[in-house]
């Protein structure tokens, strides 16, 4: 199985400042179609899964654009320019390259 | 809009079944692999298992032999078909809709609690 590693597993930030996720996987998450299926998901209190960066850097349909996705081969990172209150949850990364599909522990974003 | 509204949770013994389904509305679910995703309480997201749109299946070791996944393309409807089932498969379990290699749209969650 393909392991995937979050850090920090906490993220205390201040509103209007930055935030900054790393996903590591245990090996390359390039598919042999040669698309790299490692997107990220946001999970707020109490809510669903929400699908926020596809394919390493692609946003989804209604997703703010101060989220964006980058990275290759088995290192990842989701950026935030500016943390707004709705940010609040916890965000994953996931890798669907190969079976089994696997997450990372999952990055807990609160505000300070 | 899409929805995805899974029902068939519930507080079942262990060693029993449960049959959950995932209804499908606001897109063409025959175009579309589904995926059954699962949450312990307090816990992360673990993937269960998915079916192509041909109906070709893959499962976690953990659920393997255990736990079916099927669908039912006239009736927009995934289920999830639980057997033998243990206290940690306790969990909300949300069905979600793949593009390939991502998870566009989830549903709400429905809980199951294996316990005596």
């Amino acid at each position: 199985d393909i392991v995937m590693t979050q850090t920090p597993l906490s993220s205390p930030v201040t509103l209007g400042q930055p935030a900054s996720i790393s996903c590591r996987s245990g090996q390359s998450l390039v598919h042999s179609d040669g698309n790299t299926y490692l997107s990220w998901l946001q999970q707020r209190p109490g809510q669903p899964p929400r699908l926020l960066i596809y394919k390493i850097s692609n946003r989804f349909s209604g997703v703010p654009d101060r989220f964006s996705g980058s990275g290759a081969g088995t290192d990842f990172t989701l950026k935030i320019s500016r943390v707004e209150a709705e940010d609040v949850g916890v965000y994953y990364c996931m890798q669907a390259t190969q079976f089994p599909y696997t997450f990372g522990q999952g990055t807990k974003l609160e505000i300070k | 809009e899409v929805q995805l509204v899974e029902s068939g949770g519930g507080l079942v013994q262990p060693g029993g079944s449960l049959r959950l389904s995932c209804a499908a509305s606001g897109f063409t679910f025959s175009n579309y692999a589904m995926n059954w995703v699962r949450q312990a309480p307090g816990k992360g997201l673990e993937w269960v298992s998915v079916i192509s749109v041909s109906g070709g299946t893959s499962y976690a070791d953990s659920v393997k032999g255990r736990f079916t996944i099927s669908r039912d393309n006239s009736k927009n409807t995934l289920y999830l078909q639980m057997n033998s089932l243990r206290a940690e498969d306790t969990a909300v379990y949300y069905c979600a809709t793949e593009a390939p290699g991502y998870f566009q749209h989830w549903g709400q969650g429905t809980l199951v609690t294996v316990s005596s």
